[in-house]
C-alpha cells in the first residue's frame, strides 16, 4: 500500500459546482497536511495547510482532516474555470528540518467547464 | 509571501552535455532547499536536500555524481545535470522554506535531452 493515495482523475465539473478532492494515507504519524495547486508547466503553489484533525476555511476553499480515518479532503465552492489545475495533497510527520520529506499524492487533475 | 525563483524555465540540450538549474529564494534566507523531479502524471519525487555550506543529502537511488548540487549562499542552490541523457528529460522543481512557514516551490525547469 502506498503511503498516500490520490485519485488522479481527471475530474470535470461545470462552473459553479462544489468540488471535493480527497487523499487517503497509511502512516498514522502524519500530522501536517497540505494542499498544493499546480498549473500546467508550473511549480506547485501552496493552497491550504492544516495541522492534525479538523477543518480550515480560506475563501472558497475548505480543508478537512480526519486522522481517525486517515482521510483528508479539499472542497472548492463555486468553482471557476481558473480553478482548473492539478491538486496535490502532501503530508509529513515533522514540520522542522525534514520538511523536504513531504509525501505527495499523485495529484488530481481538475477541469472546470464554463 | 515567500517567493522562490527557478531558472531557466525550459532547456533543451544535446545528449552528453551538462545543464545547470538555479533556485533562488528572493525575499528570505533558506539554509535548506529541496530538489524534486516530476514525470508526467506522477507525483513529486524528492531527489536531494541542499544544505547551505555543506554537502547535499541525496535520496536513495539518486546518483550524486550525476546530479551535482551546490548551495553556496543562503539564497541560491544549483542543480547540475551532468552528461545528460534522454532518460534525464523531466520536470525539475526546487523548493525552500522560510522559517515558520510551509514549503514554497519554484516554477520548475523542463529539461529535454535530445
Amino acid at each position: 500500500q502506498k503511503e498516500v493515495e490520490q485519485d488522479p482523475g481527471p475530474l470535470s465539473v461545470p462552473e459553479g459546482a462544489i468540488v471535493s478532492l480527497n487523499c487517503t494515507y497509511s502512516n498514522s504519524a502524519f500530522q501536517y497536511f497540505m494542499w498544493y495547486r499546480q498549473y500546467s508547466r508550473k511549480g506547485p503553489e501552496l493552497l491550504m495547510y492544516t495541522y492534525s484533525s479538523g477543518n480550515k476555511e480560506d475563501g472558497r476553499f475548505t480543508a478537512q482532516v480526519d486522522k481517525s480515518s486517515k482521510y483528508i479532503s479539499l472542497f472548492i465552492r463555486d468553482s471557476q474555470p481558473s480553478d482548473s489545475a492539478t491538486y496535490l495533497c502532501a503530508m509529513s510527520a515533522h514540520y522542522g528540518g525534514s520538511q523536504g520529506n513531504l509525501i505527495f499524492g499523485k495529484g488530481t487533475k481538475l477541469s472546470v467547464k464554463p | 509571501g515567500a517567493v522562490v525563483s527557478q531558472h531557466p524555465s525550459r532547456v533543451i540540450c544535446k545528449s552528453g552535455t551538462s545543464v545547470k538549474i538555479e533556485c533562488r529564494s528572493l525575499d528570505f534566507q533558506a539554509t535548506t532547499m529541496f530538489w524534486y523531479r516530476q514525470f508526467p502524471k506522477q507525483s513529486l519525487m524528492l531527489m536531494a536536500t541542499s544544505n547551505e555550506g555543506s554537502k547535499a543529502t541525496y535520496e536513495q537511488g539518486v546518483e550524486k555524481d550525476k546530479f551535482l548540487i551546490n548551495h553556496a549562499s543562503l539564497t541560491l542552490s544549483t542543480l547540475t545535470v551532468t552528461s545528460a541523457h534522454p532518460e534525464d528529460s523531466s520536470f525539475y522543481i526546487c523548493s525552500a522554506r522560510e522559517m515558520g512557514s510551509p514549503l514554497h516551490f519554484g516554477n520548475g525547469t523542463r529539461l529535454t535531452v535530445t
